[in-house]
């Protein structure tokens, strides 16, 4: 049973505008939650996270957004660049569970120049 | 040589073969981690060692047996692995104090094809 989703496997948008992608996740006891950046031939890169004390961490054109009582976050990207495009993990994590990540299956997202 | 690298990047290998897999980190963390990507499938953790203990094995096969020689250094040795087990390979390194929140870096990962 996925414990973490991401059921939009890719995902196509304009360069300057929005990109979301979605995560969902069944665990409440999830608190930690992480998203990557993988391009092809490379490994995943960590790009954003947030704890489960907030709803929202910014950093420069990246935004994530966490709904703890629809066990949901989601990554904004604006403006999108054409360098965006890659696969995008999200992951999750418990305090009281040390080093373990559950990671999702990825989305592609696509950024049309 | 900076992050996190691993050898070698591609291998083709038969059922009854012996290889391995070796990761490096030049970050001074204390935790390596070995996961597994399977196609259409969420990275699976397999193995993590913390100071050069193994402090996790994911229920993984016996068929793959990892080594920690020291905190830079991590191996997955191969033997008698089934075609299913082709996969994309990737390792991880965290500072290792065990923060559960500590952010993990991975490497490129070795693309195994099993025949």
């Amino acid at each position: 049973d996925q414990q973490v989703k991401q059921n939009s496997p890719s995902l196509s948008v304009q360069e300057g505008r929005i990109s979301i992608l979605n995560c969902d996740y069944t665990n409440s006891m999830f608190d930690y939650f992480l998203w990557y950046k993988k391009y092809p031939a490379e490994g995943p890169t960590f790009l954003i996270s947030i704890s489960s004390i907030k709803d929202k961490n910014e950093d420069g054109r990246f935004t994530v957004f966490l709904n703890k009582s629809a066990k949901h976050l989601s990554l904004h990207i604006v403006p999108s660049q054409p360098g965006d495009s890659a696969v995008y993990f999200c992951a999750a994590s418990r305090s009281s569970g040390t080093y373990k990540y559950i990671f999702g299956t990825g989305t592609r997202l696509k950024v049309l120049a | 040589e900076t992050g996190v690298t691993q050898t070698p990047r591609h291998l083709v290998m038969g059922m009854t073969n012996k290889k391995s897999l070796k990761c490096e980190q030049h970050l001074g963390h204390n935790a390596m981690y070995w996961y597994k990507q399977s196609a259409k499938k969420p990275l699976e953790l397999m193995f993590v060692y913390s100071l050069e203990e193994r402090v996790e094995n994911n229920s993984v096969p016996s068929r793959f047996s990892p080594e920690c020689p020291n905190s830079s250094h991590l191996f997955l040795h191969l033997h008698t692995l089934q075609p299913e087990d082709s996969a994309l390979y990737l390792c991880a390194s965290s500072q290792g104090q065990g923060a559960w929140e500590e952010t993990q870096y991975f490497g490129p990962g070795t693309r195994l094809l099993v025949l």
